[in-house]
C-alpha cells in the first residue's frame, strides 16, 4: 500500500530563511509524489509533482522538491522564505489499490516569522 | 479555465435541514472527488465519480449523505437531514484521471446550527 509521512506537523522559520519541509513516503510501485499547499480558509493548491521524471521538481513560488528513491524522500524546500508562505503543506502519493487514489499526508503547518 | 467552482461558498443551516452543495469541475476532466475537512479529522475523501460514474463511496458517513453527478459538468453532495458534526469544509476536485493531480474548488463551509 502507499502510504506518507510528513515528519514535522509545524514548522517555523523567520521570514528570509531557509524552508525544509521533510516528507517520507512508501510505495509499492514507482512513485507519482505531489505537494499541495493550502492558506487559510482557501482550497488546495497544485505547488508541484513528481511522475519519474526529473529528480529535481520545480513548483510555483518558489518551491522545489527531489525526489530521493534510497532514501524514499520527497522533501520541499524553498532558499527563502516569505510572509506569504505562511500555510498548510500536504505531502501526497499516488495511490494503485485501496479506495482512494491519491493519499494524503496529514500536513505541515508553516509558520514565518517577521 | 474558470477552475473548479463551487456553490454555494458558505452554508448555515438548522438541524435537521436539507443541505445541497454543488460543484462543476474543470471542462474535460473525467473525475470528480468530494472532500471534507474539519480540525480533528483533516482531509477525508468522502466520495469520487470517474466518468461520471461513482466508483468508491466508502468514505461517505452514513446514509444521510448522498452524493450524484447526472452530467460531466455538475455533481451535487447532498445531506438530509443535516446535523452539528456535519459542520465542516467541503471540498470538491476534478482531475483528468483517477491517479492524477487533482485541482481544488474554493470550498463550502457548511456551519449547521
Amino acid at each position: 500500500a502507499q502510504s506518507v509521512t510528513q515528519l514535522d506537523s509545524h514548522v517555523s522559520v523567520s521570514e528570509g530563511t531557509p524552508v525544509l519541509l521533510r516528507c517520507n513516503y512508501s510505495s509499492s510501485y514507482s512513485p507519482s509524489l505531489f505537494w499541495y499547499v493550502q492558506h487559510p480558509n482557501k482550497g488546495l493548491q497544485l505547488l508541484l509533482k513528481y511522475t519519474s521524471a526529473a529528480t529535481l521538481v520545480k513548483g510555483i513560488n518558489g518551491f522545489e522538491a527531489e525526489f530521493k528513491k534510497s532514501e524514499t524522500s520527497f522533501h520541499l524546500t524553498k532558499p527563502s522564505a516569505h510572509m506569504s508562505d505562511a500555510a498548510e503543506y500536504f505531502c501526497v502519493v499516488r495511490a494503485y489499490s485501496g479506495n482512494t487514489p491519491l493519499v494524503f499526508g496529514k500536513g505541515t503547518r508553516l509558520s514565518v516569522i517577521a | 479555465d474558470a477552475g473548479v467552482i463551487q456553490s454555494p461558498r458558505h452554508e448555515v443551516t438548522e438541524m435537521g435541514q436539507e443541505v445541497t452543495l454543488r460543484c462543476k469541475p474543470i471542462s474535460g476532466h473525467n473525475s470528480l472527488f468530494w472532500y471534507r475537512q474539519t480540525m480533528m479529522r483533516g482531509l477525508e475523501l468522502l466520495i469520487y465519480f470517474n466518468n461520471n460514474v461513482p466508483i468508491d463511496d466508502s468514505g461517505m458517513p452514513e446514509d444521510r449523505f448522498s452524493a450524484k453527478m447526472p452530467n460531466a459538468s455538475f455533481s451535487t453532495l447532498k445531506i438530509q437531514p443535516s446535523e452539528p458534526r456535519d459542520s465542516a469544509v467541503y471540498f470538491c476536485a476534478s482531475s483528468s484521471g483517477t491517479g492524477w493531480e487533482q485541482y481544488f474548488g474554493p470550498g463550502t463551509r457548511l456551519t449547521v446550527t
